[in-house]
């Protein structure tokens, strides 16, 4: 089973600054490796699929960059509606697994 | 507007049965994989089953083998899992999502599944 590990579990940060958020695969995925947005009460929405493309409708602040292991998540500068929990998923192999998430909270 | 809607869940006793449904529209359906994923109160979230476009072959987590079992009908652009012999830890709130570029594209809003007595 893959393992992804994702770092840290908890970001606290304030409006209009920049959020890198790191997932870790414990064995390659390529760039099969998926982002996604949850707030309360909300299902999950993707953000980014295959490592760095941005889903329909996602805003230009969100962009994903890696390959193989190490994957980030980056948000250029925090919107009030980005504070939620941030998941990665790989597709790379079955059974297909999620990163334990990242909290942004406001700081 | 490609749309899922999940139904079925409720309050079972543990080791009873259910069958969730998930409704498709907007999109060929038969053209793609369907997921269910899960997430227990207050966790994160876990992915239970996948099923080929045909409905030939399923693939599970290996906490539901035997117990759930995925299918579709793509005359009625639906996915099920029924879920037997449930337990205490298979209580989370269900949603299904479309496989689109290797990834979960859309989810359902879900549906809760209480498993207690």
């Amino acid at each position: 089973e893959i393992v992804l590990t994702q770092s840290p579990a908890t970001l606290s940060l304030s409006p209009g600054e920049r959020a890198t958020l790191s997932c870790r695969a414990s064995q390659s995925v390529g760039t099969y490796l998926a982002w996604f947005q949850q707030r309360p009460g909300q299902a999950p929405r993707l953000l980014i699929y295959l490592a760095s493309n941005r889903a329909t409708g996602i805003p230009a602040r969100f962009s994903g960059s890696g390959s193989g292991t190490d994957f980030t998540l980056t948000i250029s500068s925090l919107e009030p509606e980005d504070f939620a929990v941030y998941y990665c998923q790989q597709r790379n192999d079955w059974p297909l697994t999620f990163g334990g998430g990242t909290k942004v909270e406001i700081k | 507007e490609v749309q899922l809607v999940e139904s079925g869940g409720g309050l079972v006793q543990p080791g009873g049965s259910l069958r969730l449904s998930c409704a498709a529209s907007g999109f060929t359906f038969s053209n793609h994989w369907m997921s269910w994923v899960r997430q227990a109160p207050g966790k994160g979230l876990e992915w239970v089953a996948d099923i080929k476009p045909d409905g030939t072959e399923g693939v599970y987590v290996d906490s539901v083998k035997g117990r759930f079992t995925i299918s579709r009908d793509n005359a009625k652009n639906s996915v099920y899992l029924q879920m037997n012999s449930l337990r205490a830890e298979d209580t989370a709130v269900y949603y299904c999502a479309r496989d689109e570029f290797r990834a979960a594209y859309p989810w359902g809003q879900g549906t809760l599944v209480t498993v207690s007595s």
